[in-house]
């Protein structure tokens, strides 16, 4: 079956960095673009980034613009959110999600259990 | 950026009943609009995208409507394990794809 799961989350100093990963299984990873949606404790959620299928394009929400880099590996069905210079207002749970269907980008499904990111002095 | 609204923000309500939440984006979206679900502790769960479609494995008693600005997700009788959080996201107009601010369906 379908599966995501993250790893790399904890605890990090404002200013330091934080790479995040998630390993996929159980479908053509090079087929499907990938998202990173987060969840600030008690929040809502707010998508992050995403990477086509290829890696050939990637896109940002404006407050990680410049701080965070999305990336994949296609032959370790692993995608990755390089995360510099975190401030408090990065604290959330990082969910990675998959693409419905491959192609264009376009809903969020499935979704992994995410990992937990805590930027704090 | 398209913003969505959610209401109501909370809507209590007892199993059996009939749940409707309403979603509203700031413009037109036209039918690219899905619903989640999350329960505490998990992640969300897409139930309805293109606005009217159930996703795989999704229960018939959910179902949903609307194009361009206003949106309904309605849930025809709760069960238990519905009471949880929804929330609607556009994918329209991006970069970024929005969220709503959620509802949640509490045990009345």
């Amino acid at each position: 079956q379908v599966q995501l799961v993250e790893s790399g989350g904890g605890v990090v100093q404002p200013g330091r960095s934080l790479r995040l990963s998630c390993a996929a299984s159980g479908f053509t990873f090079s087929t499907f673009g990938m998202h990173w949606v987060r969840q600030a404790p008690g929040k809502g959620l707010e998508w992050v980034a995403l990477i086509w299928y290829d890696g050939s394009n990637t896109y940002y929400a404006d407050s990680v613009k410049g701080r965070f880099t999305i990336s994949r590996d296609n032959s370790k069905n692993t995608v990755y959110l390089q995360m510099n210079s975190l401030r408090a207002e990065d604290s959330a749970v990082y969910y990675c999600a998959r693409d419905l269907w491959g192609g264009d980008p376009n809903w969020f499904d499935p979704w992994g259990r995410g990992t937990l990111v805590t930027v704090s002095s | 950026e398209i913003v969505l609204t959610q209401s109501p923000a909370t809507l209590s309500l007892s199993p059996g009943e009939r749940a409707t939440l309403s979603c509203r984006a700031s413009q037109s979206v036209s039918s690219y609009l899905a619903w989640y679900q999350q329960k505490p502790g998990q992640p969300p769960r897409l139930l309805i995208y293109d606005a009217s479609n159930r996703a795989t494995g999704i229960p018939a008693r959910f179902s949903a409507s609307g194009s361009g600005t206003d949106f309904t997700l309605t849930i025809s009788s709760l069960e238990p394990e519905d009471f949880a959080l929804y929330y609607c996201q556009q994918r329209s107009n991006w970069p970024p794809f929005t969220f709503g601010p959620g509802t949640k369906v509490d045990l009345k």
